[in-house]
């Protein structure tokens, strides 16, 4: 049964500063791997999604890599904001139309 | 473009009432997902449609809960008679069927409170 640790659970950093969040899964054969946000009170926000074929993906200040055989990936920020201060979710797909499995997640507060 | 649509934001209901969730997919989306959050534990799957069917529905607590897709386009998520550990966030998310990515778009969730 797949299983998706994050770590840390929380995380508080001055503003400006780059930061790395942690996924891991227990199950290496995955389809997928989407990052989330959730800002409180509100839904899930897609940030990125990696293909189990791919090695990364960028979106502005944003980097999450994958570690396939690992079982690992990666959530980069680069020059942190405190626009940023939102839980972060790692999930993972087996396959192209399963569910996800989620991780619980990292809440991040970034401090003017 | 719409997002994903969840009806209500919040529900306060006493033990043994029946609370229904609504959700709209984005237009075109056949896969559709029903994910809830219980207080402190992390987002776990509850079922799976694909337009009208229920692809995999192995998440689904027990038989007090209800999942409906009529006609494909919304789903309805019936919890009858409500009890105290249904308290939650309950998020629906929907994807496209085939094409490259599967990329999965989530509503803002619904939040329960049983009392």
């Amino acid at each position: 049964k797949q299983e998706v640790t994050q770590i840390p659970a929380a995380l508080s950093v001055p503003e400006g500063e780059n930061l790395v969040l942690n996924c891991s899964f227990t199950d290496s054969a995955i389809y997928n791997l989407q990052w989330f946000r959730q800002d409180p009170g509100k839904g899930l926000t897609s940030l990125l999604l990696i293909q189990s074929s791919q090695r990364e993906q960028t979106s502005g200040r944003l980097n999450a890599s994958l570690d396939k055989s690992s079982g690992r990936s990666t959530l980069y920020i680069a020059a942190s904001q405190p626009g940023d201060s939102a839980t972060y979710l790692c999930a993972v797909r087996q396959n192209n139309f399963n569910k996800f499995y989620f991780g619980s997640g990292t809440k991040l507060n970034v401090k003017p | 473009e719409a997002g994903v649509t969840q009806f209500p934001s919040h529900s306060v209901i006493e033990k043994g009432q029946t609370v229904t969730l609504r959700c709209d997919p984005i237009s075109g989306h056949d896969n559709l997902y029903w994910y809830r959050r219980v207080m402190g534990k992390e987002i776990k799957f509850l079922l799976h449609f694909v337009k009208e069917s229920k692809q995999d529905e192995s998440g689904m607590p027990n038989n007090r809960f209800l999942a409906e897709r009529t006609g494909g386009t919304y789903s309805t998520l019936k919890v009858q008679p409500a009890e105290l550990e249904d308290s939650g966030v309950y998020f629906c998310a929907s994807s496209l069927v085939g094409g490259r990515t599967t990329e999965a778009f989530f509503g803002q969730g619904t939040r329960l409170t049983v009392v």
